[in-house]
């Protein structure tokens, strides 16, 4: 398996211009996971996804952003407008049947805001 | 709401002598897993850990759940330089159905 799968790798972008994320999780898994990571603040659980589902996105800082999951293969995290304190590594992650089981994470995307 | 605190921050250890890592939450865990994060890259799933009390080894490193389920600590003996990156604790509570990272400890071996 090709693990999980994030593009852009690196993304550069001025303030107050949309930004679309993508991940492909492992195929089988029913969890899927958003977490942005940042030296002041770690790594913060933004979204998951049970199933496409939306279940908890409490992490979610402001309605700038917005998540989706249209399918069982494919999610993605929107900024729209981006601002430059959104500048981080975002990353996707998935797991099995269990809520909080073992964690894949992809490779992140590094978002810088300018 | 659910609270990890991980020490220490940084680590510098010389090649060979040991290294500890603690963490420890404001609430009771359901069960806390182990990351590693090497420079420029993802975390990595290390363990798991569940019952209270639980002991696990993975050749060097030692993983430990403390009796109360709160906290937990990452032991390497006789570090390598392969063991450099950011380890990382996560807590999951299962009643308020959150998984809470550490904040990390960034561990240098140096040669």
């Amino acid at each position: 398996d090709a693990g999980v799968i994030q593009s852009p790798r690196h993304e550069v972008t001025e303030m107050g211009q949309e930004v679309t994320l993508r991940c492909k999780p492992i195929s089988g898994h029913d969890y899927l996971f958003w977490y942005r990571q940042t030296m002041m603040r770690g790594l913060e659980l933004l979204i998951y996804f049970n199933n496409n589902v939306p279940i908890d996105d409490s992490g979610m800082p402001e309605d700038r952003f917005s998540a989706k999951m249209p399918n069982a293969s494919f999610s993605t995290l929107k900024i729209q407008p981006s601002e430059p304190r959104d500048s981080a590594v975002y990353f996707c992650a998935s797991s099995g049947t269990v809520l909080f089981g073992t964690q894949y994470f992809g490779p992140g995307t590094r978002l810088l805001v300018l | 709401g659910q609270q990890v605190m991980q020490i220490p921050q940084y680590q510098h250890v010389q090649e060979g002598e040991d290294f500890t890592t603690y963490c420890n939450s404001s609430t009771t865990l359901s069960n806390i897993q182990w990351y590693k994060q090497r420079p420029g890259g993802h975390p990595v799933f290390l363990i798991q850990l569940v019952k209270s009390g639980e002991v696990k080894k993975q050749k060097r490193l030692t993983f430990q759940f403390g009796e109360a389920k709160k906290n937990s600590s990452l032991h390497i003996t006789a570090t390598q330089t392969t063991d450099v990156g950011t380890y990382f604790c996560a807590g999951a509570s299962g009643s308020a159905r959150q998984l809470t990272f550490g904040s990390g400890t960034q561990l240098t071996v140096l040669p």
